[in-house]
């Protein structure tokens, strides 16, 4: 039972353009949701998170969008830029777990 | 500079043999964590720790051991019971009171053949 998904195994993006990665959960009591951004064969780095008080929180080039009655958040990215190639994981808390979706890969395009 | 590390960031093993993967942070944080890392699986939670001495099972907590002895290590053994132990494993650790924000060491490759 995936409780965290990320639909998209993987996405294209011009550079410059703006990059949307998306993310689904079902367990309405998560109350806490991060993205991490991961190269390969390295641990995976902090990007943005945001409550579930909260609507949107914005650092930088970086935004990310809760919808808790669809029970989707998204994250975007723009302008996007070569060094954003690399595995978003979408992740939600719940008391002391914290569920990972599968990932997707961002492609930026030249 | 404080952070976490593992070792080694490689580990090649046999079939049958037990292995430990190592895990130290020094940034005193109480709670650390594991996951494993599959192709197209995403990150799966292996075990967690709140406190010294204390320790709950993840999703995928078959086949593994963990203890917490100190503060600072979380050291992972993957015993010959674990039926697919060739991942990608990373450990965790997270600051109290900054929701779940999760600070991730390297990650440890582990291959058996």
């Amino acid at each position: 039972d995936q409780q965290v998904k990320q639909n998209s195994p993987s996405l294209s993006v011009q550079e410059g353009r703006i990059s949307i990665l998306n993310c689904d959960y079902t367990n309405s009591m998560f109350d806490y949701f991060l993205w991490y951004k991961k190269y390969p064969a390295e641990g995976p780095t902090f990007l943005i998170s945001i409550s579930s008080i909260k609507d949107k929180n914005e650092d930088g080039r970086f935004t990310v969008f809760l919808n808790k009655s669809a029970k989707h958040l998204s994250l975007h990215i723009v302008p996007s830029q070569p060094g954003d190639s690399a595995v978003y994981f979408c992740a939600a808390s719940r008391d002391d777990k914290i569920i990972f979706g599968k990932g997707t890969r961002l492609h930026i395009l030249p | 500079d404080g952070g976490i590390t593992q070792s080694p960031k490689y580990l090649f093993r046999k079939e049958g043999q037990n292995v430990t993967l190592s895990c130290e942070q020094n940034l005193n944080h109480d709670a650390m964590y594991w996951y494993r890392q599959d192709p197209g699986q995403g990150l799966r939670l292996i075990y967690y720790s709140q406190i010294v001495n204390d320790f709950q099972k993840g999703d995928i907590a078959e086949g593994y051991s963990v203890s917490r002895e100190k503060k600072e290590s979380f050291p992972l053994t993957v015993t010959s019971a674990q039926k697919n132990p060739t991942a990608f494993y990373l450990c965790a650790s997270r600051p109290p009171g900054r929701g779940l924000l999760l600070y991730f060491g390297p990650g440890t490759r582990l291959t058996v053949t």
